[in-house]
């Protein structure tokens, strides 16, 4: 099993920028979250989606962060505009039962 | 609100130790509790989970204790290991209808001197 698998790992845009990130998830789980990790604010739960439709979004911060699930393999988290504040490591998990959660490696964001 | 807290506490334990690390929640209403451990420029992996209807269970080499009556949840690692140098996070879910939702501690920095 190759886990959640997340691209890119890395990411350096400038303030402005479209910034798109992607996830693949555990094949057979039917849930999906996106996180974000900063010093500041630790983990948060930005998004979660099961059997691909958004049930909460209440963490996404602002109209400029979106996500979307076209299929049951594959997510993506879009800011547009980016800014410096947006800079972190953005995480994505998936499960079948809720709670035992696995994360993906994570896409360092910095956005100058 | 109501969170999860770890005060970024450092532990530094010799290997071949055990290791205590400490978490103090605030939902009395979260009916699930979870450890995680996350090594350097990686996703935070899943150790350990307990229900609010247990007060311990035991892994390999962790344990996880409950304590309901002071809202406190312990990880316990036996004959540390190099290896167990990360951060370990505890966090919660449940209550209040959102049986999805984990609220993460801020973490505690195990290192482990060999």
């Amino acid at each position: 099993d190759a886990g959640v698998i997340q691209s890119p790992r890395h990411e350096v845009t400038e303030m402005g920028q479209e910034v798109t990130l992607r996830c693949k998830p555990i094949s057979g789980h039917n849930s999906l979250f996106w996180y974000r990790q900063t010093m500041m604010r630790g983990l948060e739960l930005l998004i979660y989606f099961n059997n691909n439709v958004p049930i909460d979004d209440s963490g996404m911060p602002e109209d400029r962060f979106s996500a979307k699930m076209p299929n049951a393999s594959f997510s993506t988290l879009k800011i547009q505009p980016s800014e410096p504040r947006d800079s972190a490591v953005y995480f994505c998990a998936s499960s079948l039962s809720l709670y035992e959660q696995y994360f993906g490696p994570g896409t360092r964001l910095t956005v100058t | 609100g109501e969170s999860v807290g770890l005060h970024l506490p450092t532990l530094s334990v010799q290997e071949g130790d055990n290791s205590i690390i400490n978490c103090a929640y605030s939902n009395s209403a979260s009916d699930y509790f979870i450890w995680y451990k996350q090594e350097s420029g990686k996703g935070p992996q899943f150790i350990i989970d307990i229900r609010s209807n247990m007060d311990k269970r035991q892994g390999q080499r962790v344990t996880v204790l409950l304590n309901k009556t002071v809202k406190h949840l312990s990880l316990q690692i036996a004959a540390t290991q190099p290896g167990d140098s990360a951060v370990y996070f505890c966090a919660e879910m449940g209550g209040g209808g959102s049986n999805y939702k984990l609220t993460f501690g801020k973490g505690t920095l195990l290192t482990v001197n060999p």
